[in-house]
């Protein structure tokens, strides 16, 4: 049974930093890409960042380039999200997601249970 | 702003059929990248229903089905149910964006 368990949510003041981790389990972690998926209190849903099955390729949404980085660690089936240089607006449950290469497109087929970051003074 | 549209809310009686629409363009639906579609029950994490435009998951009941057309796709419930009653998003991914995009979601409400 493939498990998704984050941590690492909280309250933090902007401008500073958080790192969100996701361990993993029933599944072989190397294989597959994964990724952050957000969602803001109340809103819809929001693609954060991927990483691909060997952490040699990350992309991101524009509204976290430079500020946000995706990473893992395959010996440890662990997914992380460095976050930095927050703001108001990076407020959302994140959601660790497992993804599944189809013919012509990707879909997410395992959530974890997400973890809370609010940003606020 | 989400490059998938989706209306705001649908609802219906139950038993009767209602479509949930996602309209894209030729930069994701249009140019042949896959539609899938989450279900959120309130207070709980997204769910796959729909996968690569008219597959369901295991478990997933067979009233719901998906289809997918041009630069849109859609949802349809037939026979609604009280347990129907959530939020439906929908995804695909976007060339010129170089991005995984999700739909603005619709809340379906029973009646």
């Amino acid at each position: 049974q493939v498990h998704l368990v984050e941590s690492g949510g909280g309250v933090v003041q902007p401008g500073t930093s958080v790192r969100l981790s996701c361990v993993t389990s029933g599944f072989t972690f190397n294989k597959y890409g994964m990724h952050w998926v957000r969602q803001a209190p109340g809103k819809g849903l929001e693609w954060v960042a991927v990483v691909w099955s060997r952490g040699d390729n990350q992309y991101y949404a524009d509204s976290v380039k430079g500020r946000f980085t995706i990473s893992r660690d395959n010996s440890k089936n662990t997914l992380y999200l460095q976050m930095n240089s927050l703001r108001a607006e990076d407020t959302a449950v994140y959601y660790c997601v497992k993804e599944f290469l189809a013919m012509a497109g990707t879909y997410f087929d395992y959530w974890g249970q997400g973890a809370l970051v609010t940003v606020s003074s | 702003q989400s490059v998938l549209t989706q209306p705001p809310s649908v609802s219906g009686a139950p038993g009767q059929r209602v479509t949930i629409s996602c309209t894209g363009s030729s930069s994701n639906v249009g140019a042949g990248y896959d539609v899938h579609w989450y279900q959120q029950l309130p207070g709980t994490v997204p769910k796959l229903f729909i996968y690569s435009n008219n597959n369901r998951p295991s478990g997933v009941p067979d009233r719901f089905s998906g289809s997918k057309s041009g630069t849109s796709a859609s949802l349809v419930i037939t026979g609604l149910q009280a347990e129907d009653e959530a939020d439906y998003y929908c995804q695909s991914y976007d060339s010129s964006l170089s991005n995984y995009v999700f739909g603005t979601g619709t809340k379906v409400t029973v009646l």
